[in-house]
């Protein structure tokens, strides 16, 4: 069945950069998008962006432009998504979710504190 | 990107139906048939209910439903069962991105 498993909690410092990696498995990994999507801490959901692990091409939200790389590994079946110049306020739950007929397939989320 | 606008917070009793708007531009919504719905329960992953605005995935109940009108998409939930309690999120294509909606609280009451 298709999996796709995060990385563990993260505690950072405002400044800092954090990569949060997200393993698929149960599909062929470079027929369908990842995407990611934040959740800030009580707020809603936020679409980050989007790579396709086929070409390695990549779109980012407008409002991540400059602070984030996603990237990703077909050896391995793993997409990474990097943020940097974290701010208290990139606080939350990151998750990956596979893009095909909508976002069917989401990883458990990874928890990212920024806190000095 | 905006956000799409969705209501804050809708509440019915059991057994009666909810529909929750999402209202987008000619540039998501309106210019593609990409919409879909997103139930949340407070810890919890995500879920897929409706994408393609009114299809729904294999294993959610047909009191779910989808629709769109111009710049406007909606999910029902008719027959609204306890568990239905949740937030919900719409999201739409973009051309190359996607936006969420704010999301919707749905009270059972």
């Amino acid at each position: 069945q298709v999996q796709l498993v995060q990385s563990g909690a993260e505690v950072k410092k405002p400044g800092a950069s954090v990569k949060v990696s997200c393993k698929a498995s149960g599909y062929t990994f470079t027929s369908y998008g990842i995407n990611w999507v934040r959740q800030a801490t009580g707020q809603g959901l936020e679409w980050m962006g989007w790579v396709i692990p086929n070409s390695g091409n990549t779109v980012y939200a407008q409002k991540f432009q400059g602070r984030i790389t996603m990237t990703r590994d077909t050896s391995t079946g793993t997409a990474y998504m990097e943020l940097s110049s974290l701010r208290s306020d990139d606080t939350g739950v990151y998750y990956c979710t596979r893009n095909y007929e909508g976002l069917q397939y989401w990883g458990q989320g990874s928890l990212v504190t920024v806190s000095s | 990107q905006s956000a799409l606008t969705q209501p804050r917070s809708v509440s019915e009793s059991p057994g009666q139906s909810v529909t929750i708007s999402c209202s987008g531009t000619s540039s998501d919504v309106g210019g593609y048939n990409y919409v879909s719905w997103y139930q949340q329960h407070p810890g919890k992953a995500p879920k897929l209910v409706i994408y393609d605005v009114t299809q729904r995935p294999s294993g959610v109940p047909d009191r779910f439903s989808g629709s769109k009108s111009g710049n406007t998409a909606a999910l029902t939930i008719s027959g609204l069962q306890p568990e239905d309690e949740a937030d919900y999120y719409c999201c739409s294509y973009a051309g190359t991105s996607f936006v969420f909606g704010g999301g919707t609280k749905v009270t059972v009451l």
